[in-house]
């Protein structure tokens, strides 16, 4: 059964340092998202990603993120200067479709990011 | 705007016993509601959905869920608890014109005594 996968599974950085988490949605799903869990809280909507595009995104998103599919199957989320505050798990989703009408997010099994 | 509440951020049950998780969602348009289910150290498991169909959904391993509009309530049933039901469940949300855009609740823990 197709899956998301995510890489890596944790990622441990310093503050200040830029880092890049990687997605590889299922292979014929045309969106794309970013979620954001911090330990012990809620799932928390980032930014959804079609056509190369930015279709929305939360007030979490902000200058220092950033989204990217650089090539046919990778989608990476870039954070530029962590924070102690960005620690948290983040999940990488995908859908065949979106908009009016439902579409089954699949979700990864999200990257443990740890700033230290 | 959105928004999901769940009572109980921690429930047991006994094995065998019923299962219910409380949700209640805030919308201005009929929404569209998920469960999903986090096991340990996994991702996000998609229970069941309603997308405006049948009032009362069934999903995996047992759940069922009924959309009650007049109560803005969603909650989750199981009829006899399993061991390997113990988790973290979500209760979540979305609606037009971001049906893209999931609104998850805080999430209960639910503990299966044996």
């Amino acid at each position: 059964e197709p899956e998301v996968t995510q890489t890596p599974s944790h990622q441990v950085t310093q503050m200040g340092q830029e880092v890049i988490l990687r997605c590889v949605p299922i292979s014929n799903h045309l969106y794309f998202y970013w979620y954001r869990q911090i330990l012990g809280q809620k799932v928390e909507f980032l930014v959804s990603f079609y056509n190369n595009e930015i279709s929305e995104k939360s007030e979490i998103f902000d200058d220092q993120f950033s989204v990217e599919r650089p090539d046919g199957s990778n989608f990476t989320l870039k954070i530029r200067s962590t924070k102690l505050e960005d620690s948290a798990m983040y999940f990488c989703a995908s859908s065949e479709g979106a908009g009016s009408s439902y579409n089954e997010q699949f979700f990864g099994p999200g990257t443990r990011l740890t700033v230290l | 705007a959105q928004s999901v509440t769940q009572l109980g951020s921690h429930v047991s049950v006994s094995e065998g016993a019923l299962v219910l998780l409380r949700c209640n969602y805030s919308s201005s348009v009929p929404p569209y509601l998920f469960w999903y289910v986090q096991y340990p150290n996994q991702g996000l498991q998609l229970l069941l959905k309603y997308t405006s169909a049948a009032t009362l959904v069934k999903g995996i391993n047992g759940f069922e869920a009924e959309f009650k509009k007049s109560e803005t309530s969603f909650h989750l049933t199981k009829p006899s608890a399993h061991m390997s039901d113990a988790a973290e469940y979500f209760c979540a949300v979305s609606e037009i014109p971001s049906y893209d855009k999931v609104i998850f609740g805080p999430g209960t823990s639910l503990s299966v005594i044996p």
